[in-house]
């Protein structure tokens, strides 16, 4: 069965700290998409990254980094030199299946909610 | 300001009331999505519509009626409701074709603000 973990409930850093969260995830599939959104207080999630099964390469975009690990079955994701503004929940999610077994279906994680302090 | 807007934003309402959601989504998108946010649980996934046809239903209970009129609009009826349907309702829609063969659920789906609403 797919799941999606996330076992940091809260994370609270003072302003420029570096901060990783954490992601695990369980599919059966060899083919699968896994995604990091945000969660400002406003509510709307916000797209951040998608990654592939078959793209191991770790992603840096500005403050916010990736790492994908088939082996241990993680997605963590790092920001560094962290800012108040990065203050909202962070969801993990998986979508797995391919073709005509893929109902577009998003298993997210808890979410953890990250608090910078100024 | 997201491409998929939501109304109302906020919704009180009885037990024996009937209401609606509204979710309108300007990005040209085939996929639409209901979530529902309750504290302390994941997002879970209610139903999902493609090219206004229903491809998936996650067990949800009758009493939330979805309605998808064209790919660009997508309803969520209420009615009879519990105290523990009050949540955070999000509506979003992705690019994927999910009639395809080789469709991927790959596209990331963009959300609205969503309707937070409480069951008196």
């Amino acid at each position: 069965a797919q799941k999606v973990t996330q076992a940091q409930t809260e994370i609270s850093v003072v302003e420029k700290e570096d901060v990783t969260l954490d992601c695990v995830y369980e599919t059966r599939d060899t083919t699968y998409y896994l995604f990091w959104y945000k969660q400002p207080p406003s509510g709307e999630l916000v797209f951040l990254i998608r990654r592939n099964s078959f793209d191991e390469q770790n992603e840096i975009s500005g403050r916010y980094s990736w790492n994908f690990q088939k082996s241990t079955s993680s997605f963590n994701f790092t920001i560094t030199a962290s800012q108040v503004v990065d203050s909202a929940v962070y969801f993990c999610a998986l979508s797995e299946g391919h073709g005509s077994s893929n109902t577009g279906k998003l298993i997210f994680g808890q979410g953890t909610t990250l608090q910078v302090k100024p | 300001e997201t491409g998929v807007t939501q109304t109302p934003r906020h919704l009180v309402m009885g037990m024996t009331n009937k209401k609606s959601l509204k979710c309108e989504q300007h990005l040209g998108h085939n996929a639409m999505y209901w979530y529902k946010q309750s504290a302390k649980k994941p997002l879970e996934l209610m139903f999902v519509y493609n090219f206004k046809e229903q491809t998936e239903n996650n067990s949800v209970p009758s009493r939330f009626s979805p309605e998808c009129p064209n790919s660009s609009h997508l309803f969520l009826h209420l009615h009879t409701l519990q105290p523990e349907d009050s949540a955070l309702y999000l509506c979003a829609s992705s690019q994927d074709d999910l009639r395809l063969l080789d469709a991927r659920g790959d596209q990331p789906q963009h959300f609205g603000d969503g309707t937070r609403l409480s069951i008196l």
